[in-house]
């Protein structure tokens, strides 16, 4: 976990609310990714970035909305859109561009709806 | 496209015996293949990593994956099982052609009996 950053460990939201998810790293990594994980369900990629100012969609973007005015934060806005969020939300970082690169986690967070 | 297949949810082994976890893939070409273990409610770790060369890949914590090319298989392995691996172990992909996204396996619950 050590490099990503993630808050806060636990969020819980109103129904109709939008909320922003912070994912932080110092490791000078070019590439950010959010994942969403729920029980038997494994990873889902919501939104991955390569570059800063350049986002892509992923699997699972429908009612999610992220940015990347800075190379160190990625943050994910779940909004009122997404009819299912309670999940917990993992972002991850890479180095660049180099295929072999390992892939790093966050400490998560979880998302509740009350 | 590429996917992975963990074909055992729950895996039970006793304490001290050898371990597998099972994974196989479908990617076109040669890939990049990961394992990364989750602690509850923690990110996931990274374990270990298959890019090119020897088959046998030795990572953290004593455990070890092979590459099966023919089969299309990259199973994690450890000697001898201790209690505090029990945890939630995902397998990931990645092609060689392309930067794409690591791509997950829905995991495997290892529990290691005392």
């Amino acid at each position: 976990d050590g490099g990503i950053t993630q808050s806060p460990k636990y969020l819980f939201r109103k129904e109709g609310q939008n909320v922003t998810l912070s994912c932080e790293q110092n490791l000078n990594h070019d590439a950010m990714y959010w994942y969403r994980q729920d029980p038997g369900q494994g990873l889902r990629l919501i939104y991955y970035s390569q570059i800063v100012n350049d986002f892509q969609k992923g699997d699972i973007a429908e009612g999610y909305s992220v940015s990347r005015e800075k190379k160190e934060s990625f943050p994910l806005t779940v909004t009122s859109a997404q009819k299912n969020p309670t999940a917990f939300y993992l972002c991850a970082s890479r180095r660049g561009q180099g295929l072999t690169d390992t892939q790093y986690f966050g400490p998560g967070t979880r998302l509740t709806v009350l | 496209a590429q996917s992975v297949a963990q074909p055992e949810d729950q895996v039970n082994v006793a304490e001290g015996n050898p371990l597998t976890v099972k994974c196989t893939y479908s990617v076109s070409g040669n890939p990049y293949l990961f394992w990364y273990v989750q602690y509850p409610n923690r990110g996931l770790q990274f374990l270990l990593k298959y890019i090119t060369g020897d088959n046998l890949v030795k990572g953290s914590y004593g455990f070890e994956a092979e590459f099966n090319k023919s089969q299309t298989s990259f199973h994690l392995k450890k000697p001898s099982a201790l209690v505090s691996d029990s945890a939630l172990y995902f397998c990931a992909v990645r092609t060689r052609s392309g930067n794409t996204p690591l791509v997950f396996g829905k995991g495997t619950r290892l529990s290691v009996i005392a």
